[in-house]
């Protein structure tokens, strides 16, 4: 199976900072990556499908880049509701789909 | 827009059934490939599996002896049974769309609330 590693586990922001998440495919994935943001007790989000195409109504301070093995996540002013945590998923190994293990972003 | 929302018991006792079922409004449940996917305790995030409102499914290898997805057309549903459940299988469930009809590249666009299943005695 790919493995999908995130980094960092954790960060700490202020509000208006640049912030980067990574996500590190064990194996080529071209472009077949996503990334969701996530607060405790309500459902996922998606921010941006198939590496850097933003979804509808998400606001465009979210970024996604990256292709093959190596892809960020990039918000480019963090803002108050940003505070979350970010999970990234490959859609290239069905059915044997897998998440990274999550970025929480949090008040610096 | 399509909202989603599950509902089933929250506890479960140990080799017995898990079953939960997703209401899907706002959209046809034609529409959509539909899945399952649960975050453990931990936070890790696993996919079960898809179903397409034809029957058509889809499991993560892992699961697949355990697990069947049903679809209620009537009803605008689909269904999650795992069976011979252990406390390893306590998670919250959330029912999820897939605009993109299943294949290589598909993402998740629209997901429930999810809801806390606990597998104990």
């Amino acid at each position: 199976d790919i493995q999908m590693t995130q980094s960092p586990s954790s960060l700490s922001a202020s509000v208006g900072d640049r912030v980067t998440i990574t996500c590190r495919a064990s194996q080529s994935i071209s472009s077949y990556l996503n990334w969701y943001q996530h607060k405790p007790g309500r459902a996922p989000k998606l921010l941006i499908y198939t590496a850097s195409n933003l979804h509808s109504g998400v606001p465009s301070r979210f970024s996604g880049s990256g292709s093959g093995t190596d892809f960020t996540l990039t918000i480019s002013s963090l803002q108050p509701e940003d505070f979350a945590t970010y999970y990234c998923q490959e859609s290239y190994s069905i059915p044997h789909l897998t998440f990274g293990g999550g970025t929480k972003v949090e008040i610096k | 827009q399509v909202q989603l929302q599950e509902s089933g018991p929250g506890l479960v006792k140990p080799s017995e059934t898990l079953s939960l079922t997703c209401t899907v409004s706002g959209g046809s449940i034609r529409s959509y490939y539909w899945s399952w996917i649960r975050q453990f305790p931990g936070k890790g995030l696993e996919w079960i599996g898809y179903i397409y409102y034809s029957g058509s499914t889809n499991y993560n290898p892992s699961l697949k002896s355990r697990v069947t997805i049903s679809v209620d057309t009537s009803n605008n549903q689909f269904s999650l049974n795992l069976r011979s459940v252990t406390a390893a299988d306590t998670a919250v469930y959330y029912c999820a769309s897939d605009p993109t009809l299943g294949g290589r590249g598909l993402f998740f666009d629209y997901w429930g609330q999810g809801t806390l299943v606990t597998v104990s005695s």
